[in-house]
C-alpha cells in the first residue's frame, strides 16, 4: 500500500524546452506532496510543498515561475520545469504524506533523472 | 530550524560484519521523528527504520537497529551481518512536530560499500 508512481523515470530534453514530471498516488489520497531535488552525490533538498487545491509553498531560493507545481487532485501532483537549462539537470523525487504505520508518514516516488542538453 | 549531520561521507565494511552509520541532529521541537533511508544507485528511497523522540526503546527492524541517544542527540544506524546488497547511500532524516505538513530534513548521506 501507499504507492506513489512517478513518471518519467528519466528524460533528456533540449535547453529551452519544458518538462513535466508526474507523481500519482495509486492506492491512497495524497493531500500533501513534497518535491525534492538531488544533485549527484548530494542530499535531497526540499524544493516545495504542495497541498491539494492550493498554491504550492516554495523553499527559499527556488524559482516558482521556473518550477511550476500543480496539485489539482488528491491523486496527482505535477512538477513542470519550464525553459530548462543544463544547470537544471538533476534527480527530482516526490514524497507524499501518508497515514499508517508502514512508512511513518512518508512514501516516495521512484524519482526522475532529468538531463538538459 | 532542524539540522541533520552525517559526518561519514563513505564507509567500508566486510561482508557479514556489522557497521554503524553516524547521525546527529539538532532541533528545538520537543517531539520529533528520526528516519533512516537507503538509496541504491537506481535512486529510489527505501525506508529502513523509524525512531520517535518519546519511544522508550531503540527501534529494530530485522538487521537494522537504531542506537538512539537522546541526550547526545544522536541516532546511529547499525546494520548487522552486512550483505553485498547493502552497498548504497544511506540518509538520516528528521521530521518535526508539525507532522501534518512538515517535510523531512535530510543529512548529507553516507556511502556504504560492502566488500566480499
Amino acid at each position: 500500500g501507499a504507492v506513489v508512481s512517478q513518471h518519467p523515470s528519466w528524460v533528456i530534453c533540449k535547453s529551452g524546452t519544458s518538462v513535466k514530471i508526474e507523481c500519482r498516488s495509486l492506492d491512497f489520497q495524497a493531500t500533501t506532496m513534497f518535491w525534492y531535488r538531488q544533485f549527484p552525490k548530494q542530499s535531497l533538498m526540499l524544493m516545495a510543498t504542495s497541498n491539494e487545491g492550493s498554491k504550492a509553498t516554495y523553499e527559499q531560493g527556488v524559482e516558482k515561475d521556473k518550477f511550476l507545481i500543480n496539485h489539482a487532485s488528491l491523486t496527482l501532483s505535477t512538477l513542470t520545469v519550464t525553459s530548462a537549462h543544463p544547470e537544471d539537470s538533476s534527480f527530482y523525487i516526490c514524497s507524499a504524506r501518508v497515514t499508517g504505520r508502514a512508512f511513518y508518514g512518508y512514501t516516495f516516488g521512484s524519482g526522475t533523472r532529468l538531463t538538459v542538453v | 530550524a532542524q539540522k541533520i549531520t552525517q559526518t561519514q561521507p563513505g564507509m567500508f565494511v566486510q561482508e557479514k560484519e556489522a557497521v554503524t552509520l553516524d547521525c546527529t541532529y539538532d532541533t528545538s521541537d520537543p517531539s520529533y521523528g528520526l528516519f533512516w533511508y537507503k538509496q541504491p544507485s537506481s535512486g529510489e528511497m527505501i525506508f529502513l527504520i523509524y525512531q520517535g523522540s518519546y519511544d522508550q526503546q531503540n527501534a529494530t527492524e530485522g538487521r537494522y537497529s537504531l542506537n538512539f541517544q537522546k541526550a547526545r542527540k544522536s541516532a546511529n544506524l547499525v546494520i548487522s551481518a552486512s550483505q553485498l546488497g547493502d552497498s548504497a547511500m544511506y540518509f538520516c532524516a528528521m521530521r518535526g512536530m508539525d507532522m501534518g505538513r512538515r517535510a523531512l530534513t535530510f543529512g548529507s548521506g553516507t556511502r556504504l560499500q560492502v566488500q566480499p
